[in-house]
């Protein structure tokens, strides 16, 4: 069966720190992956989502980059963080030729 | 990129009471899907509707798309307090990305 693993589940960095979030899926290959931001109890901005290795399509230009360097792994990153990159970041996964998500459990950062 | 508008955004009621989750959108969608998410996880998948008019049931849940393509509705029969939760819809938009509503926080009261 397929797996999404996400971590950290928490993190709390200070603004201007770098930034790097790790998302693995196990199960499958050649996955679509995504990385998603939820403000507190509301709805989920796309951030990045790619459709194989090296290939990464960013929906909104912000503060993040995002990095697939391998086929079920998708990196989120940021240089130095902000304030407003606080937030739960939510990691997905699909097949290419399905629409329905699997999310990882997500990791909560607050930057201070 | 194409909005759907969910409400009412804050609902609680009390056990055993019905209620109607709404999902609309001036867009056309090819699927929609309903999510549910606790507070600290991840979304799960409820329900994808693929065709105009469908309606899915899930023991007390029952899914409806609109006839357009644009709007769907979630309506719960007899709630639970084990149906609290964060509701989202979410339409396909392409190259199997969604766009998802900013969800309908769900409180039944025992």
């Amino acid at each position: 069966s397929q797996t999404i693993h996400q971590w950290p589940a928490t993190l709390v960095q200070p603004v201007g720190s770098p930034l790097s979030l790790e998302c693995t899926v196990e199960g499958t290959s050649n996955p679509n992956l995504y990385w998603y931001r939820q403000a507190a109890g509301r709805g989920l901005q796309l951030l990045f989502y790619s459709v194989g290795i090296g290939q990464i399509s960013s929906e909104v230009p912000q503060n993040l980059s995002a990095s697939r360097p391998q086929d079920r792994q998708f990196i989120l990153s940021s240089k130095k963080l902000l304030l407003s990159d606080s937030g739960f970041y939510l990691c997905a996964w699909t097949w290419s030729r399905a629409v329905s998500y699997t999310f990882g459990s997500g990791t909560r950062l607050t930057v201070v | 990129t194409q909005l759907l508008e969910q409400s009412p955004q804050f609902l609680s009621i009390q056990e055993g009471e019905n209620l109607t989750v709404y999902c609309n959108s001036s867009s056309v969608f090819s699927s929609l899907q309903w999510y549910r998410q606790e507070p600290g996880e991840g979304p799960v998948l409820l329900v994808t509707v693929v065709t105009g008019g469908e309606v899915k049931k899930l023991k007390r849940l029952t899914f409806q798309f609109g006839d357009a393509r644009k709007d769907s509705s979630l309506h719960i029969t007899a709630a639970q307090p084990g149906d609290t939760g964060l509701y989202l819809c979410a339409g396909e938009e392409g190259a199997q990305k969604l766009v998802f509503g900013q969800g309908t926080r769900l409180t039944i009261n025992p």
